[in-house]
């Protein structure tokens, strides 16, 4: 069982409101993930870290900005919600050892609505 | 860079049948390929992955084939369950420190009585 969690679990907010989704892991991965999902299943990636201080961009543009200040933890902080915002959040980490697949686990995500 | 072909997107069969889903990837440099089980209202779950230097994997009902030349891997689940019920994703990825996964699109699977 993977120990990484996520904060909230459901969010329904109105329109402009900054808003930071948090998520957590336990195992000392240096690698952090969010996902976006939409209604059709299909998973995007948005934002990445390789480590402390390291954020990069994913394949899917995204208007959020994420942090990653200490290993453990990359919230993911939208300015100004809107309702084209309003989907599945999916963060996940991994751990890259030589030679060897970094598996990446999967936290149980947060639906946000934005009215 | 990678991109991932899934298929079926939906799949029913009965309680006790086999399942199979394929993906295709274009990178011929990807050397690891996990699948993931998707429940209802859960993040995705690792069930099974395979590197590129071996050609099938086996664990309990499940197994994975990977074919390199061809560019192709599928999922394969006999004596399908109704617990079996869900969403599966297949990836594609390059290992190494700077390494991400290329998803599929998807694929539910229903297990009916």
């Amino acid at each position: 069982e993977a120990d990484i969690y996520q904060t909230p679990r459901y969010l329904v907010i109105g329109t402009g409101k900054k808003i930071t989704l948090e998520c957590s892991q336990t195992m000392g991965h240096d690698k952090m993930y969010w996902y976006q999902q939409d209604p059709g299943m299909e998973l995007h990636l948005i934002h990445y870290s390789y480590g402390v201080n390291s954020t990069e961009k994913g394949d899917l543009s995204s208007e959020s900005t994420v942090s990653r200040i200490r290993t453990e933890h990359f919230p993911l902080t939208l300015e100004s919600a809107r309702p084209s915002h309003t989907s599945q959040y999916l963060c996940a980490s991994s751990e890259y050892v030589g030679g060897l697949a970094d598996t990446q686990y999967f936290g149980p995500g947060t639906r946000l609505t934005v009215l | 860079g990678e991109n991932v072909e899934q298929h079926p997107s939906t799949l029913s069969v009965q309680e006790g049948d086999s399942a199979v889903i394929k993906c295709t990837y274009s990178d011929s440099a990807s050397n690891y390929f996990p699948w993931y089980k998707q429940e209802l209202g859960k993040g995705p779950q690792l069930i099974i992955d395979i590197r590129s230097n071996v050609g099938e994997k086996k664990d309990q009902r499940i197994a994975v084939t990977l074919n390199k030349t061809a560019k192709h891997f599928s999922l394969h689940i006999t004596e399908t369950q109704p617990e079996d019920s869900a969403v599966y994703f297949c990836a594609a990825s390059i290992t190494g420190t700077a390494s991400k996964l290329t998803f599929g699109t998807g694929t539910r699977l229903q297990v009916t009585l």
